[in-house]
């Protein structure tokens, strides 16, 4: 069965840093997505950056972006610049691509962005 | 954009009653899931519905949860005789019929209370 794991509950980075949140995973496949999801406060779940395991390159959108080890089965999530609104929990997920593509998600890491 | 809602967005009910959950997906979208978060926990999948059915269930989607698709823009979850347990924060999810890169959109969630 797959598993997400999230090792650090929370992290802190002081605002306009560079924090990198951690996900490790587990699968026997060789083709699935992987997710960035954020909750802030309001509890609403927000696509953050999304990896497809075929694709090489690591995906990036504006200050957010992984580091993709398939090999390693990391998938790490940098965020720059921090922004004070960037605080939430953040939600690592894993989707098959076969099946009905439910969601596994890690246990979560807790962002604190200090002013 | 087109959102996923939910509806109510608290809801508190007394042990044994039933309740019932709704949401209203993305109109286009193919596949339904909810997924439930008990405060402080993962988020965690309970079940997929495909075609009027359901595809997938979680262990925790017991005979007390139900699904359906009434009128083909609501889908909801009953929960027929609630528990103290079944306390938690509920997401829907929607998603396309396609299989490569379309991720789920969650709605805002409903927080269910059970006294």
């Amino acid at each position: 069965a797959q598993t997400v794991t999230q090792s650090q509950p929370e992290m802190s980075v002081q605002e306009a840093e560079t924090v990198t949140l951690s996900c490790t995973y587990d699968t026997s496949e060789s083709d699935y997505y992987l997710f960035w999801y954020k909750q802030p406060p309001s509890r609403q779940m927000i696509l953050v950056i999304r990896q497809e395991a075929y694709k090489q390159q690591n995906a990036t959108e504006n200050r957010f972006s992984v580091n993709f080890q398939k090999a390693a089965k990391s998938f790490s999530l940098k965020i720059s610049d921090s922004q004070l609104g960037d605080a939430a929990m953040y939600f690592c997920a894993y989707r098959a691509t076969s099946g009905t593509y439910k969601y596994i998600f890690g246990t979560g890491t807790r962002l604190k962005v200090l002013a | 954009e087109p959102e996923v809602t939910q509806t109510p967005s608290h809801q508190v009910t007394q042990m044994g009653q039933e309740v019932i959950l709704r949401c209203v997906p993305i109109s286009n979208h193919l596949y339904f899931y909810w997924y439930r978060q008990i405060l402080g926990q993962k988020v965690e999948f309970l079940v997929s519905f495909y075609n009027n059915e359901i595809s997938e269930k979680s262990e925790i989607f017991d005979d007390q949860f139900s699904v359906e698709r009434p009128d083909g823009s609501n889908f909801t979850l009953k929960i027929r005789s609630t528990k103290l347990e079944d306390s938690a924060m509920y997401f829907c999810a929607s998603r396309t019929g396609q299989a490569r890169g379309y991720e789920q959109y969650f709605g805002p969630g409903t927080r269910l209370t059970v006294t």
